[in-house]
């Protein structure tokens, strides 16, 4: 099936310094690329999306960039807090339909005081 | 406005049994979709129902079922229950099908022994 490559597992930074995740995606009918954001006993909450014709999106202190050529999203997360401490998945819509998702596997983000 | 709700938010059951959970929308959406958490395979597409269709499935064996109600409620059903099966089982509703924004509810814990 079509794949959702999201890198890396694992992010460890100090509060105030930036985050970045990259993902990758197969299915170059994909045109939906929404974030989400998972806290222990939660289920995933929506950060940010962006759809393919837009190459940019920013929200305050998150961004996310699409490359449809390349095939490949990031987010971008500035000045960390604490509180942004999660597990942050990348997602693409199977085709161009939207209402279904392929989730990476996620990037468990500690961000340390 | 209420988010989505999913009860039970955890339930027990031995192998072979069968479970029945529930989802209830955010009011108004008409698309809901259920997704697996596992450590291992992380989120995976079950099925999407939109006005009680089913429109969309995923790659999992024909002992996972769902059906949706005219008031946009969903059900899904997990027959012969297998251990692998114990999952976090994630529902998420948007407006409409075709690129609109997804939300999830807390989940269902599933545990089988």
């Amino acid at each position: 099936g079509e794949n959702v490559e999201q890198h890396p597992s694992t992010l460890s930074v100090q509060e105030g310094d930036s985050a970045v995740i990259k993902c990758t995606y197969s299915d170059s009918a994909s045109n939906y690329f929404p974030w989400y954001k998972q806290e222990l006993g939660k289920g995933p909450q929506l950060i940010i999306d962006i759809r393919s014709n837009v190459g940019e999106k920013k929200d305050q202190r998150i961004a996310v960039t699409l490359n449809k050529t390349a095939k490949h999203f990031s987010l971008h997360i500035t000045e960390t807090q604490p509180e942004d401490s999660a597990v942050y998945f990348c997602a693409a819509s199977f085709g161009n339909s939207g209402y279904a998702l392929n989730f990476g596997k996620g990037t468990s983000l500690l961000v340390t005081p | 406005k209420a988010g989505v709700t999913q009860t039970p938010r955890y339930l027990i059951k031995t192998r072979g049994q069968q479970v029945t959970l529930s989802c209830s929308p955010i009011s108004g959406h008409r698309s809901v979709s259920w997704y697996q958490q596992t450590p291992g395979q992380g989120l995976q597409f079950l099925f999407e129902y939109f006005s009680e269709t089913q429109r969309n499935k995923g790659n999992f064996p024909g002992r996972f079922s769902g059906r949706q109600f005219s008031n946009s409620r969903s059900e899904m059903n997990v027959s012969t229950l297998e251990l692998g099966d114990s999952a976090l089982y994630l529902c998420a509703s948007s407006t409409w099908m075709g690129g609109e924004t997804q939300y999830f509810g807390p989940g269902t814990r599933l545990l089988v022994l």
